[in-house]
């Protein structure tokens, strides 16, 4: 069982398209982190949040933790090619010493 | 400044074969981590090193990965015995500090393990 369940798995959008990931736990996640993973990349961190309700903007992408700390979404408006990529969310549970990851979305921008 | 290197970027080797990848992390970062990514899916943690503290081996999948970090600083991670469902691509990360939530790790582009 994924500790981290992350929807859609794939998505296809076309360049100018809004999108929204999300991230969902039945557990309580002290911090939750958003990153980018291009091929024959490693991830690349875009984001923490650790306070519940939290709503952080980078550029054209906005990142939600929910008031219960259990989910989060990234909203990408405008959508453009160069935002294609794996968008993993990442996870610590209370006091635990490790990231927990979801399994991904692999989103595909078109021309 | 460089990042987080790993060596080599690509393994092919053959079912029962040992094999060592190895991890340059940041230097002077603390942290170091070791994680397996399916194709396209999320990364599973393996092992994770913090100073001279005992590493958390919690995420090793069998007796057959070990990993050791010298000098507190390059890491190699060792299978032996490799089997066919150990093929994946092997990222490392370090960070300046443990990841309690608030610190960020950089990975490393990977080595991908094809074991035949």
């Amino acid at each position: 069982t994924q500790l981290l369940e992350q929807s859609p798995q794939f998505l296809s959008i076309q360049e100018g398209e809004n999108l929204t990931v999300y991230c969902n736990s039945s557990s309580v996640f002290s911090s939750l982190q958003w990153y980018r993973q291009e091929p024959g990349e490693g991830p690349v961190l875009l984001v923490t949040v650790v306070t519940g309700g939290e709503v952080k903007k980078l550029k054209r992408l906005t990142f939600q933790f929910g008031d219960a700390r259990k989910d989060s979404s990234l909203h990408i408006t405008a959508a453009q090619p160069g935002d294609t990529g794996l968008y993993l969310c990442a996870g610590v549970v209370g006091s635990a010493r490790q990231l927990t990851f979801g399994s991904g979305t692999q989103l595909t921008v078109l021309p | 400044g460089a990042g987080v290197s790993q060596s080599p970027s690509n393994k092919v080797t053959e079912k029962g074969k040992d094999v060592e990848l190895r991890c340059d992390p940041i230097s002077g970062h603390t942290a170091l981590y070791w994680y397996r990514q399916s194709l396209g899916q999320g990364l599973e943690f393996l092992i994770y090193f913090q100073g001279n503290s005992a590493p958390d081996k919690s995420g090793l999948p069998s007796d057959r990965f070990s990993a050791e970090r010298t000098g507190g600083s390059v890491s190699t991670l060792t299978i032996q015995r490799t089997q066919q469902e150990d093929s994946a691509v092997y990222l490392c990360a370090s960070s300046l500090v443990l990841t309690g939530g608030l610190g960020t790790q950089y990975f490393g582009p990977g080595t991908r393990l094809t074991v035949l």
